[in-house]
């Protein structure tokens, strides 16, 4: 069965701290995505990778960062976490640009 | 102008009645179009993809592309209660693998 694992469900960190959102994917995708999603905005994307090692922005990639060391793992990364960096943090892995998305079950990151 | 627009809703619709979804997208070259369903606190999942013009029917679920027009849209017969979700159109952008969505329809299914 597919899977794309988020590895927190909920996380609650402090403003100023370096976070470390982690997702993994067994199905062999060359594509992986962060996005986040707040209420009325919809999903936004962040960052995603195309192939280990490469990464491309997506529509609002600041204050965070990416790492794509193994094909199967792509990390979202938080500097110094902010207070509107509070949100809904979705994982999706997929093939070739016109195949379907899979998603992880989601990190709800609240940020004190 | 958005990339990929969808009116927010919510839309309701009795029980037994057509839902009718719109989606309009920005992108002249794009090929592919996908309609995910989201369950309140849960992760979008995937119910339609459509490629060509014209219709594409699996069961009680219908997408309609118009590429000339720049629209797709998703048709649900005889809704049900468990319908009532955000459907989330998709456009993967062309020549890239930057997957945008819309902001999402609420549909909400009147017993």
């Amino acid at each position: 069965d597919v899977k794309v694992t988020q590895s927190s469900r909920y996380l609650v960190k402090r403003t100023g701290e370096k976070v470390f959102l982690e997702c993994v994917q067994d199905m062999d995708h060359e594509n992986m995505f962060w996005y986040r999603q707040d209420p009325g905005l919809g999903l936004r994307l962040i960052y995603f990778s195309y192939d280990v090692k490469m990464k491309e922005k997506g529509d609002i990639p600041e204050g965070y960062s990416v790492s794509r060391e193994k094909k199967e793992r792509f990390s979202l990364i938080l500097e110094s976490a902010s207070t509107n960096q509070t949100s809904m943090y979705l994982c999706a892995s997929g093939g070739p640009s016109d195949e379907k998305l899979f998603f992880g079950s989601g990190t709800q990151l609240s940020v004190l | 102008q958005k990339e990929v627009e969808q009116n927010s809703g919510p839309l309701s619709v009795p029980e037994g009645a057509i839902a009718s979804l719109n989606c309009t997208y920005s992108d002249r070259g794009s090929q592919s179009f996908f309609w995910y369903r989201q369950y309140s606190g849960k992760s979008p999942e995937l119910i339609m993809s459509i490629y060509s013009n014209g219709d594409k029917e699996d069961g009680r679920f219908t997408a309609q592309l118009n590429k000339a027009s720049q629209y797709v849209s998703l048709l649900i017969r005889d809704s049900q209660p468990s319908d009532s979700a955000t459907y989330l159109c998709a456009v993967p952008h062309s020549g890239t693998y930057k997957y945008i969505f819309g902001t999402g329809t609420r549909l909400k299914v009147l017993a």
